[in-house]
């Protein structure tokens, strides 16, 4: 089954604790995001990622860091958390290329609190 | 700055009666426009997807597209409960660096 996964899907942490959400997708997508979604503020993309060892800033990328050492996996990492980070979070993925279609397909989120 | 506006709604619909979603983008060069359904705590889901002038009909959905008025709707024929959600209007400018710019969502109920 083509689908993006990530883990944990629920996370309760306290400030300044490092942490790693994992990000995989099944599908040979060259194009991964990462995206947080806060109410009233819709979904705001954090990091992408155009191909292996390419990744850029979105528009919100303060206090995140990103890898993409393989094709299939983007983590996002949270050095030093802080409660302004606790939000839903979505990891994305489609494909890119001249002409491609990037309708991107969303993992079921993860959603973190920061105390 | 590209930006994609949505009414906020909620948009409260009978039962069985067609329900109109609209959207305006700003960039001008944008190619590719995406409705995506979201279901509350749940993750956005691809419904439909227009890249040209017209209408794209799919089941109970269709998009309209109109890129000289920067405009594209949804509509959902035959509204069901199961309708009720908030849709997120998303558009791709073309560039491969580019992510998509997506709408906050409109939210809709469907009243039985």
């Amino acid at each position: 089954e083509a689908q993006v996964t990530q883990n944990p899907r629920y996370l309760i942490t306290v400030t300044g604790k490092k942490l790693t959400v994992t990000c995989s997708q099944n599908m040979n997508h060259e194009y991964m995001s990462w995206y947080r979604q806060d109410p009233g503020l819709g979904l705001r993309q954090i990091y992408y990622s155009m191909n292996v060892e390419v990744t850029d800033k979105g528009d919100v990328p303060e206090g995140y860091k990103v890898s993409r050492k393989e094709k299939r996996n983007f983590p996002l990492i949270l050095e030093s958390p802080s409660p302004n980070q606790t939000s839903l979070y979505f990891c994305a993925s489609s494909l890119t290329g001249t002409g491609g279609t990037y309708e991107q397909y969303f993992g079921p989120g993860t959603r973190l609190t920061v105390t | 700055q590209k930006e994609v506006e949505q009414n906020s709604g909620p948009l409260s619909v009978p039962e069985g009666a067609i329900a109109s979603l609209n959207c305006t983008y700003s960039d001008r060069g944008s190619q590719s426009f995406f409705w995506y359904r979201q279901y509350s705590g749940k993750s956005p889901e691809l419904i439909m997807f227009i890249y040209s002038n017209g209408d794209k009909e799919d089941g109970r959905f269709t998009a309209q597209l109109n890129k000289a008025s920067q405009y594209v709707s949804l509509l959902i024929r035959d509204s069901q409960p199961s309708d009720s959600a908030t849709y997120l209007c998303a558009v791709h400018s073309g560039g491969g660096a580019d992510g998509l710019t997506f709408g906050k969502g409109t939210h809709l109920i469907i009243q039985p």
